[in-house]
């Protein structure tokens, strides 16, 4: 069964200054990649997926993502964060051969950002 | 744009209680799940299911059971609730193929059993 990580329960951080962060899976096999994001009072937003090809995969608002495969991790960068980026940040994997594509999600970040 | 609706945005129940929470999705997706979300533990799949009257457990299916009898709906059945599933339920639906996209999810049911 897969499994995820992401390393920081609560970021806090001034705007314009950069974020990443982390995510690791384990899971041996072909895996599909996402970052959602949940802004206060709202549900769940896709940010951005990888399925295959290029490892570095633009999504919305300005986040990119890193697909490293021998590392297992799919870190989330923005260059310069604005105060409306504050939310909760879930990495999330699949597996494509598994029947019904459940993702399995990491425990998520909170991210806060000082004006 | 896909809809995915969950009948109550804040529940209160006792404890033994017999709950239902419902989900229903506009797009014709094959796949539903639903999930809880707790502090720190990020989102964990209860049930999910590919097909109508089709189910397969996740990873916390203990006290839930789940109902698929028409395409569009399914819901969560909290037999007998507890204050350990306290929590906000998120129900979640998408294609079979998932290269089309990432999941639909509701706006969830924050639940509080006392």
């Amino acid at each position: 069964a897969q499994s995820v990580s992401q390393h920081n329960h609560h970021v806090i951080l001034s705007e314009a200054a950069s974020l990443e962060l982390g995510c690791n899976y384990s899971y041996g096999g072909t895996v599909n990649l996402f970052w959602y994001v949940q802004y206060p009072g709202q549900h769940l937003q896709l940010l951005l997926k990888y399925f295959s090809g290029d490892p570095l995969v633009k999504g919305i608002k300005g986040f990119e993502a890193e697909f490293i495969k021998s590392k297992f991790s799919f870190n989330l960068r923005k260059p310069s964060v604005q105060w409306s980026d504050t939310a909760e940040y879930f990495c999330a994997v699949n597996a494509p051969q598994a029947a019904g594509n459940k993702l399995t999600f990491g425990g998520g970040t909170r991210v806060l950002v000082k004006p | 744009d896909v809809k995915v609706t969950q009948s109550s945005r804040y529940l209160v129940k006792r404890t033994g209680e017999k709950v239902f929470l419902e989900c229903v999705q506009d797009m014709d997706h094959e796949n539903m799940f639903w999930y809880r979300q707790d502090p720190g533990l990020g989102l964990r799949l209860i049930y999910f299911s590919y097909d109508v009257k089709m189910k397969e457990k996740g990873d916390i299916p203990e006290g839930y059971s789940v109902s698929r009898e028409k395409k569009e709906r399914f819901s969560l059945i909290l037999e007998s609730a507890s204050t350990n599933q306290t929590s906000m339920y998120l129900c979640a639906s998408t294609f079979s193929g998932i290269s089309t996209g990432g999941y639909t999810f509701g706006s969830g049911t924050r639940l509080t059993v006392v």
